[in-house]
């Protein structure tokens, strides 16, 4: 079956404590992304990767890093977790599609993080 | 930065009845598409349609373009009470990059 799969689904943590939220998909991929859905604000791209070692900064990239060191997986860290990085996270791939350009995204079921 | 503008962003209607959806862009784009999302779920793509198309149909779902007014609109025809979920339309620009740009959303419910 494909999909995009992430863990944990649910996370509670401390302030500062350093986390990696994992994202796999098996669908062969090139594209990879991470959002956060925050109320009122939809949903924001953090960061993303158009193939294996290449990534780049989405709209809210500021406590978060990513690596893509192999092609199903595109993990999230948080280096020092604050409170404000509170939300609900999901990751997403897609590919070009036949058209060359479709990037029709398959979601992963989300991760519900809190920092106390 | 949000790209899409939904309208409404709640609507509730009646099983039976139609549903609209609308989406404003600001920007060109190569296509729109229309994401449904369960209450903290993943979304789903629902449909596509490219910048050069105008309408296109997927079962009880029918999309509008109008590029000259950067706008889009999604009906869901004889709705029911598992449509209740919120809406996203999402842009993809005219480089190749694969990023889309989410909408706010629309949250519908669909009364039994």
């Amino acid at each position: 079956e494909a999909q995009v799969t992430q863990n944990p689904r649910y996370l509670i943590t401390v302030t500062g404590k350093k986390l990696t939220v994992t994202c796999s998909q098996n669908m062969n991929h090139e594209y990879m992304s991470w959002y956060r859905q925050d109320p009122g604000l939809g949903l924001r791209q953090i960061y993303y990767s158009m193939n294996v070692e290449v990534t780049d900064k989405g709209d809210v990239p500021e406590g978060y890093k990513v690596s893509r060191k192999e092609k199903r997986n595109f993990p999230l860290i948080l280096e020092s977790p604050s409170p404000n990085q509170t939300s609900l996270y999901f990751c997403a791939s897609s590919s070009p599609g036949t058209s060359g350009r479709s990037y029709e995204q398959y979601f992963g079921p989300g991760t519900r993080l809190t920092v106390t | 930065s949000q790209q899409g503008e939904e309208d409404p962003q709640a609507l509730s209607i009646q099983e039976g009845e139609n549903a609209t959806m609308n989406c404003s862009y600001k920007t060109s784009i190569n296509n729109l598409q229309w994401y449904r999302q369960n209450s903290g779920r993943g979304l789903v793509h629902l449909i596509l349609i490219r910048s050069n198309e105008r309408e296109k149909h997927s079962g009880r779902l029918r999309v509008t373009l109008d590029t000259s007014k950067k706008s889009s609109s999604l009906l869901i025809t004889a709705s029911r009470a598992a449509d209740t979920a919120s809406y996203f339309c999402a842009t993809a620009g005219s480089g190749n990059t694969g990023k889309l740009i989410f909408g706010q959303g629309t949250t519908l419910q669909v009364k039994p």
